[in-house]
Protein backbone atom coordinates (compact mmCIF):
# COMPACT_ATOMS: atom_id res chain seq x y z
CA UNK A 1 0.00 0.00 0.00
CA UNK A 2 0.98 3.60 -0.18
CA UNK A 3 1.70 5.38 3.00
CA UNK A 4 3.80 8.61 4.43
CA UNK A 5 5.22 7.92 7.74
CA UNK A 6 5.82 11.29 9.68
CA UNK A 7 5.82 11.83 13.88
CA UNK A 8 2.32 13.00 15.25
CA UNK A 9 3.64 15.67 17.38
CA UNK A 10 7.06 17.63 18.47
CA UNK A 11 8.11 19.69 21.18
CA UNK A 12 10.79 22.51 21.55
CA UNK A 13 11.99 25.41 23.12
CA UNK A 14 12.54 28.44 21.50
CA UNK A 15 15.93 28.56 19.51
CA UNK A 16 16.07 25.13 19.47
CA UNK A 17 16.53 22.76 16.22
CA UNK A 18 13.79 20.37 15.59
CA UNK A 19 13.89 17.90 12.40
CA UNK A 20 10.73 16.09 10.98
CA UNK A 21 11.22 13.01 9.77
CA UNK A 22 8.99 11.45 6.51
CA UNK A 23 9.72 7.91 5.62
CA UNK A 24 7.23 7.15 2.54
CA UNK A 25 6.25 4.04 0.33
CA UNK A 26 4.35 5.58 -3.11
CA UNK A 27 3.56 4.24 -6.02
CA UNK A 28 5.02 6.15 -7.68
CA UNK A 29 7.94 9.40 -6.93
CA UNK A 30 8.72 12.72 -8.26
CA UNK A 31 9.45 14.65 -5.78
CA UNK A 32 9.46 15.49 -1.50
CA UNK A 33 7.54 18.77 -0.45
CA UNK A 34 6.69 20.02 2.89
CA UNK A 35 4.06 22.11 3.71
CA UNK A 36 3.34 24.31 6.95
CA UNK A 37 0.02 24.89 8.13
CA UNK A 38 -1.16 26.90 11.01
CA UNK A 39 -4.59 26.19 12.95
CA UNK A 40 -7.53 27.80 10.27
CA UNK A 41 -5.15 28.38 7.39
CA UNK A 42 -4.10 27.40 4.02
CA UNK A 43 -0.71 25.03 3.86
CA UNK A 44 1.92 27.41 2.22
CA UNK A 45 4.91 25.75 0.77
CA UNK A 46 8.29 25.45 2.08
CA UNK A 47 10.67 23.43 -0.16
CA UNK A 48 10.78 21.16 -2.65
CA UNK A 49 13.46 18.24 -2.74
CA UNK A 50 13.36 16.10 -6.16
CA UNK A 51 17.09 14.82 -5.99
CA UNK A 52 19.11 13.70 -3.38
CA UNK A 53 20.73 16.07 -0.55
CA UNK A 54 20.36 18.89 1.54
CA UNK A 55 18.04 22.01 0.41
CA UNK A 56 18.33 25.25 2.10
CA UNK A 57 16.33 28.09 2.53
CA UNK A 58 16.66 30.74 5.29
CA UNK A 59 15.98 28.62 8.59
CA UNK A 60 14.77 26.00 7.21
CA UNK A 61 16.34 23.14 5.04
CA UNK A 62 14.84 19.67 3.40
CA UNK A 63 16.93 16.76 2.79
CA UNK A 64 15.84 13.63 1.01
CA UNK A 65 17.56 10.20 0.23
CA UNK A 66 15.86 8.85 -2.71
CA UNK A 67 17.20 5.33 -2.14
CA UNK A 68 16.30 5.07 1.72
CA UNK A 69 12.74 6.48 0.94
CA UNK A 70 13.83 8.75 3.19
CA UNK A 71 13.58 13.17 3.90
CA UNK A 72 13.56 15.15 6.45
CA UNK A 73 12.34 18.80 7.38
CA UNK A 74 15.24 20.76 9.81
CA UNK A 75 13.98 23.80 11.75
CA UNK A 76 16.53 25.96 12.99
CA UNK A 77 16.53 28.63 15.81
CA UNK A 78 12.82 28.18 16.45
CA UNK A 79 10.39 30.78 17.10
CA UNK A 80 6.68 30.84 18.74
CA UNK A 81 5.39 31.65 15.40
CA UNK A 82 6.90 27.90 14.24
CA UNK A 83 3.96 26.54 16.05
CA UNK A 84 1.91 24.53 13.31
CA UNK A 85 1.77 21.63 11.59
CA UNK A 86 4.21 20.21 8.89
CA UNK A 87 3.25 18.10 5.90
CA UNK A 88 5.91 15.82 4.06
CA UNK A 89 3.64 15.13 0.33
CA UNK A 90 5.37 13.25 -2.69
CA UNK A 91 4.44 14.46 -5.91
CA UNK A 92 3.12 10.89 -7.40
CA UNK A 93 2.77 11.54 -11.29
CA UNK A 94 4.09 13.37 -13.59
CA UNK A 95 1.33 15.78 -13.55
CA UNK A 96 2.14 16.85 -9.98
CA UNK A 97 -0.34 15.07 -8.08
CA UNK A 98 0.63 15.01 -4.70
CA UNK A 99 0.30 12.68 -1.71
CA UNK A 100 0.44 14.15 1.76
CA UNK A 101 1.59 12.84 5.47
CA UNK A 102 -0.47 12.99 8.52
CA UNK A 103 1.09 16.25 9.75
CA UNK A 104 3.47 16.29 12.69
CA UNK A 105 2.07 18.89 15.40
CA UNK A 106 5.06 20.71 16.13
CA UNK A 107 4.56 23.13 19.38
CA UNK A 108 7.39 25.92 20.45
CA UNK A 109 7.46 26.71 24.33
CA UNK A 110 9.29 30.03 25.76
CA UNK B 1 -1.57 40.00 -6.41
CA UNK B 2 -4.33 38.16 -5.13
CA UNK B 3 -3.65 34.40 -3.99
CA UNK B 4 -6.37 31.27 -4.69
CA UNK B 5 -9.38 32.26 -3.53
CA UNK B 6 -12.42 29.92 -2.35
CA UNK B 7 -15.68 30.39 -2.25
CA UNK B 8 -18.02 29.79 0.37
CA UNK B 9 -15.86 30.08 3.76
CA UNK B 10 -17.94 27.69 5.68
CA UNK B 11 -21.60 26.35 4.95
CA UNK B 12 -23.97 24.20 6.79
CA UNK B 13 -25.54 21.40 4.60
CA UNK B 14 -27.97 18.67 5.60
CA UNK B 15 -27.26 14.92 4.48
CA UNK B 16 -28.35 13.66 1.17
CA UNK B 17 -28.46 17.69 -0.16
CA UNK B 18 -25.65 18.80 -2.71
CA UNK B 19 -23.08 21.20 -2.39
CA UNK B 20 -20.50 23.18 -4.77
CA UNK B 21 -17.64 24.42 -4.00
CA UNK B 22 -15.90 27.45 -6.33
CA UNK B 23 -12.24 28.67 -6.52
CA UNK B 24 -10.27 30.79 -8.88
CA UNK B 25 -6.67 30.12 -9.18
CA UNK B 26 -3.88 32.33 -8.97
CA UNK B 27 -3.80 34.69 -12.08
CA UNK B 28 -1.99 32.86 -15.13
CA UNK B 29 -1.98 29.39 -13.30
CA UNK B 30 -3.89 27.17 -15.50
CA UNK B 31 -3.89 23.89 -13.61
CA UNK B 32 -6.43 23.86 -9.92
CA UNK B 33 -6.38 20.96 -7.56
CA UNK B 34 -8.94 19.98 -5.01
CA UNK B 35 -7.85 18.15 -1.54
CA UNK B 36 -10.03 17.38 1.08
CA UNK B 37 -8.66 17.45 4.88
CA UNK B 38 -10.49 15.88 7.25
CA UNK B 39 -9.68 17.63 10.92
CA UNK B 40 -6.44 16.07 12.36
CA UNK B 41 -5.25 14.69 8.94
CA UNK B 42 -3.39 15.54 6.09
CA UNK B 43 -4.99 16.90 2.54
CA UNK B 44 -5.84 14.07 0.47
CA UNK B 45 -6.15 14.38 -3.74
CA UNK B 46 -9.80 14.50 -4.67
CA UNK B 47 -9.37 16.09 -8.88
CA UNK B 48 -6.45 17.78 -10.91
CA UNK B 49 -7.54 19.75 -13.33
CA UNK B 50 -5.26 21.44 -16.34
CA UNK B 51 -6.55 23.11 -19.24
CA UNK B 52 -9.89 22.57 -18.26
CA UNK B 53 -9.11 18.34 -18.67
CA UNK B 54 -8.85 15.93 -16.26
CA UNK B 55 -5.42 15.16 -15.20
CA UNK B 56 -5.45 12.84 -11.96
CA UNK B 57 -8.37 11.73 -9.92
CA UNK B 58 -7.96 10.35 -6.37
CA UNK B 59 -10.04 7.36 -4.91
CA UNK B 60 -13.19 9.03 -3.75
CA UNK B 61 -16.56 7.91 -5.31
CA UNK B 62 -18.81 9.20 -7.97
CA UNK B 63 -20.53 11.55 -5.93
CA UNK B 64 -17.75 13.83 -6.79
CA UNK B 65 -17.17 15.72 -9.05
CA UNK B 66 -15.59 18.71 -10.70
CA UNK B 67 -14.81 20.71 -14.07
CA UNK B 68 -12.56 23.71 -15.10
CA UNK B 69 -13.93 26.74 -16.62
CA UNK B 70 -12.25 28.95 -19.94
CA UNK B 71 -10.55 31.18 -17.24
CA UNK B 72 -9.52 28.42 -15.39
CA UNK B 73 -11.62 28.70 -12.38
CA UNK B 74 -13.06 25.51 -11.15
CA UNK B 75 -15.82 24.24 -8.96
CA UNK B 76 -16.28 21.06 -7.31
CA UNK B 77 -20.16 19.16 -6.62
CA UNK B 78 -20.81 16.84 -4.19
CA UNK B 79 -24.31 14.79 -4.76
CA UNK B 80 -25.99 12.86 -1.61
CA UNK B 81 -23.57 14.73 0.70
CA UNK B 82 -22.85 12.26 3.90
CA UNK B 83 -21.89 13.41 7.37
CA UNK B 84 -18.30 11.74 6.30
CA UNK B 85 -17.90 14.70 3.91
CA UNK B 86 -17.71 17.15 6.80
CA UNK B 87 -14.54 18.76 6.10
CA UNK B 88 -12.36 21.74 4.47
CA UNK B 89 -12.23 21.82 1.07
CA UNK B 90 -8.67 22.89 -0.34
CA UNK B 91 -7.85 24.70 -3.65
CA UNK B 92 -4.64 24.82 -4.95
CA UNK B 93 -3.41 26.32 -8.06
CA UNK B 94 -0.21 25.85 -10.30
CA UNK B 95 1.40 27.34 -13.18
CA UNK B 96 1.24 24.16 -15.06
CA UNK B 97 0.44 20.72 -14.65
CA UNK B 98 3.94 18.89 -14.19
CA UNK B 99 6.05 17.56 -10.97
CA UNK B 100 7.78 20.02 -9.54
CA UNK B 101 5.72 22.93 -9.87
CA UNK B 102 4.77 24.85 -6.92
CA UNK B 103 0.74 24.47 -5.60
CA UNK B 104 -0.45 27.64 -4.05
CA UNK B 105 -3.18 26.21 -1.22
CA UNK B 106 -6.39 28.77 -0.96
CA UNK B 107 -7.77 29.53 2.69
CA UNK B 108 -10.16 26.37 2.01
CA UNK B 109 -14.28 25.92 2.48
CA UNK B 110 -15.30 24.54 5.92
CA UNK B 111 -18.31 22.19 5.27
CA UNK B 112 -20.10 20.55 7.74
CA UNK B 113 -22.64 18.32 6.98
CA UNK B 114 -25.56 17.60 9.82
Amino acid sequence: GQSLEQPSEVTAVEGAIVQINCTYQTSGFYGLSWYQQHDGGAPTFLSYNALDGLEETGRFSSFLSRSDSYGYLLLQELQMKDSASYFCAVSTDSWGKFQFGAGTQVVVTP
Amino acid sequence: DAGVTQSPTHLIKTRGQHVTLRCSPISGHKSVSWYQQVLGQGPQFIFQYYEKEERGRGNFPDRFSARQFPNYSSELNVNALLLGDSALYLCASSLTAVSGNTIYFGEGSWLTVV
